[in-house]
């Protein structure tokens, strides 16, 4: 079947880094999003991942590992606006979305 | 960069009628729109699949005659709730792709449905 892993919660204090890891299994893969999502708001979209390596967007990065089934989102310089559920989702052969749960992100001064 | 608007953004209802939610996409042409419920506490829920011109993709778990989807024109799509009850009320959203090789989806604003 398919599946995506997220962590349920995490914490982190201000002006810190965190990582939020994702492994997935999915039948064919065509690349995996990271979105952030505000409680009652759409999420959004964060970054696109579909070869191995880093991307870089500011303060938050996003990596992947193909033959791991393997993907984080790294948080630098942590802010108290960044509290918020953060989704990992790939995308599989028939380009459908299969969504992780969600990590909620709370973050503490 | 591209946006994808939904209408209306909070709706109640009556137990027994039918509610329409739009989804637009409105600098882009979506072939293909996607609609999600959310669950408190819980990730999207992906229920259907809207492609422009033919029937709608469901779910597993999803019933098509009550959660009717038409994608009409390549910048409209329409979830309508028929015969909605309580248990129906929930946030919808609705996500389009430009298309092209990053399959970047952009979000509506969601729709919140309440069902007396």
């Amino acid at each position: 079947g398919q599946n995506i892993d997220q962590p349920t919660e995490m914490t982190a204090t201000e002006g810190a880094i965190v990582q939020i890891n994702c492994t997935y299994q999915t039948s064919g893969f065509n690349g995996l999003f990271w979105y952030q999502q505000h409680a009652g708001e759409a999420p959004t979209f964060l970054s696109y991942n579909v070869l191995d390596g880093l991307e870089e967007k500011g303060r938050f990065s996003s990596f992947l590992s193909r033959s791991k089934g393997y993907s984080y989102l790294l948080l630098k310089e942590l802010q108290m606006k960044d509290s918020a559920s953060y989704l990992c989702a790939a995308l599989d052969s028939n380009y459908q979305l299969i969504w992780g749960a969600g990590t909620k992100l709370i973050i503490k001064p | 960069g591209a946006v994808v608007s939904q209408h209306p953004s909070r709706v109640i209802c009556k137990s027994g009628t039918s509610v329409k939610i739009e989804c637009r996409s409105l600098d882009f042409q979506a072939t293909t729109m996607f609609w999600y419920r959310q669950f408190p506490k819980q990730s999207l829920m992906l229920m259907a699949t809207s492609n422009e011109g033919s029937k709608a993709t469901y779910e597993q778990g999803v019933e098509k005659d009550k959660f009717l989807i038409n994608h009409a024109s390549l910048t409209l799509s329409t979830l309508t709730v028929t015969s909605a009850h309580p248990e129906d009320s929930s946030f919808y959203i609705c996500s389009a792709s430009e298309g092209g090789d990053t399959g970047e989806l952009f979000f509506g604003e969601g729709s919140r449905l309440t069902v007396l």
